[in-house]
């Protein structure tokens, strides 16, 4: 069973840089075609794509914020990490992880999220 | 980026009803789209890939159509627990983006 879990902070201040982390199990990162993805969701907003790792250690960034993301992946502790800089309230948001693989290109398994608040 | 618009925004059924969601998306997309459902409190979940492709899992009553740029997600017979948000993806070129939305509420 395919699973992901998001953790990291609740509430984060103004400049402060946000470290998430996903947490996987089920599958092998190692396997080709295996993709790990970075969503958001600020309330009342559509879903925002942020981030994209892959098995070969590729990685795509939203180019509205590819300044302040980096994502990172170890493949040992089946975890991928996420930090964005510089936050701000408008990045108040639920962010997700999900897995995407090449032969669908769709997520097909997502973390529960967490909410992100910014606030001083 | 290929924006992504949506109708309804939302709508009203009963239970067994035939509903229908449109996606429309700004460029050619080919078959590139991808439709998610989405409870309160929940993540969201597949249920279409590839335009038409049923993931795993998801009952029959789901299906996809449509390429380029139009694209439509139905449920043959709305059951209870398709009371949701759904929303479409494009999954043609990055960064993929999603459609806003469509609540089906209970009639």
């Amino acid at each position: 069973q395919v699973t992901l879990k998001e953790s990291g902070p609740a509430l984060v201040k103004p400049t402060q840089t946000l470290t998430l982390t996903c947490t996987f199990s089920g599958f092998s990162f190692s396997t080709s075609g295996m993709r790990i993805n970075w969503i958001r969701q600020v309330p009342g907003k559509a879903l925002e794509w942020l981030a994209r790792i892959d098995w070969d250690d590729d990685k795509s960034y939203s180019k509205s914020l590819k300044t302040r993301l980096t994502i990172s992946k170890d493949t040992s502790k089946n975890q991928v990490v996420l930090t964005m800089t510089n936050m701000d309230p408008v990045d108040t948001a639920t962010y997700f992880c999900a897995r995407e693989t090449t032969v669908t290109l769709a997520f097909d398994s997502w973390g529960q999220g967490i909410l992100v608040t910014v606030s001083s | 980026d290929i924006q992504m618009t949506q109708s309804p925004s939302s709508l009203s059924a009963s239970i067994g009803d035939r509903v229908a969601i449109t996606c429309r998306a700004s460029q050619s997309i080919g078959n590139y789209l991808n439709w998610y459902q989405r409870k309160p409190g929940k993540a969201p979940e597949l249920l279409i890939y590839y335009g038409s492709h049923l993931q795993t899992g998801v009952p029959p009553r789901f299906s996809g159509s449509g390429s380029g740029t139009d694209f439509t997600l139905t449920i043959s017979r709305l059951q209870a627990e398709d009371f949701a948000i759904y929303y479409c993806q494009q999954s043609h070129s990055y960064p993929f983006t999603f459609g806003p939305g469509t609540q089906v509420h209970i009639k």
